[in-house]
C-alpha cells in the first residue's frame, strides 16, 4: 500500500522557474522524505523532515511539513533542465519499521 | 564506487522460468530492503533484512519469491516460476542505522521483462 499522495501527479515548467510538489499522507508519520529518480535509475535521497520540524532547506530545495494536515511541499527554486526527473515522498511511522513511498510527481523542465 | 550495486541491470526471461538478482549493499549497512517499482509508480516494499535476519515480508512477496542474506552482506532475490505480472524494476537499498528509519542508499535497480 502507498501512505503518500503526491500532487500533481506531473508538471512542466520553463527553465529557471520554480517548483512546487506537494504530499499527503494518512497516518502519523515520524520522518517524511523526499527522493528522486531519474528515468530508470535508482532512487537518490533528498531530504528528511522529523514530525517536529516545520521547515528545512537544502541548496536550492525547501521543504515545509504540517502534520495538523497530514501534507508536506518540496519547492526547487531556479529549476535546471537537470531537474527533469520523478520525485517521490516517503514516509515512516513509529509503528512501522519501513518506509512507504507516494506515487511520485513527474517534473519535466523545458528549455 | 562504493554505493549500492545490484546485478544484472537487466533481465529478460520466458515465463515460468527462475530468475535470481543480486544487491551488494554499502559496507557495513545493517539494513538492506527490496522493493518492486512499476511504471508510474513509486517502489513498493517486498522485504527487509537486519543483518541476515529477514524481518517483514510484504503481501506482494508470494510464496514464488525468496530473498535471502546469508552472511549480513549481499542479498539475493530469487523469483521461481516467473510470471509477465512480474515484469518491473527491483530496488535495492540499505541503510547503515538500525532504528526506525532513515536515509535509504538506493541501487539503480534490476528491470525484468518476462515475456
Amino acid at each position: 500500500s502507498q501512505q503518500g499522495e503526491e500532487d500533481p501527479q506531473a508538471l512542466s515548467i520553463q527553465e529557471g522557474e520554480n517548483a512546487t510538489m506537494n504530499c499527503s499522507y494518512k497516518t502519523s508519520i515520524n520522518n517524511l522524505q523526499w527522493y528522486r529518480q531519474n528515468s530508470g535509475r535508482g532512487l537518490v535521497h533528498l531530504i528528511l523532515i522529523r514530525s517536529n520540524e516545520r521547515e528545512k532547506h537544502s541548496g536550492r530545495l525547501r521543504v515545509t511539513l504540517d502534520t495538523s494536515k497530514k501534507s508536506s511541499s518540496l519547492l526547487i527554486t531556479a529549476s535546471r533542465a537537470a531537474d527533469t526527473a520523478s520525485y517521490f515522498c516517503a514516509t515512516d511511522s513509529w509503528r512501522d519499521d519501513k518506509i512507504i513511498f507516494g506515487k511520485g510527481t513527474r517534473l519535466h523542465i523545458l528549455p | 564506487d562504493t554505493g549500492v550495486s545490484q546485478d544484472p541491470r537487466h533481465k529478460i526471461t520466458k515465463r515460468g522460468q527462475n530468475v535470481t538478482f543480486r544487491c551488494d549493499p554499502i559496507s557495513e549497512h545493517n539494513r538492506l530492503y527490496w522493493y518492486r517499482q512499476t511504471l508510474g509508480q513509486g517502489p513498493e516494499f517486498l522485504t527487509y533484512f537486519q543483518n541476515e535476519a529477514q524481518l517483514e515480508k510484504s503481501r506482494l512477496l508470494s510464496d514464488r519469491f525468496s530473498a535471502e542474506r546469508p552472511k549480513g552482506s549481499f542479498s539475493t532475490l530469487e523469483i521461481q516460476r516467473t510470471e509477465q505480472g512480474d515484469s518491473a524494476m527491483y530496488l535495492c537499498a540499505s541503510s547503515p542505522l538500525v532504528r526506525v528509519q532513515e536515509t535509504q542508499y538506493f541501487g539503480p535497480g534490476t528491470r525484468l521483462l518476462v515475456l
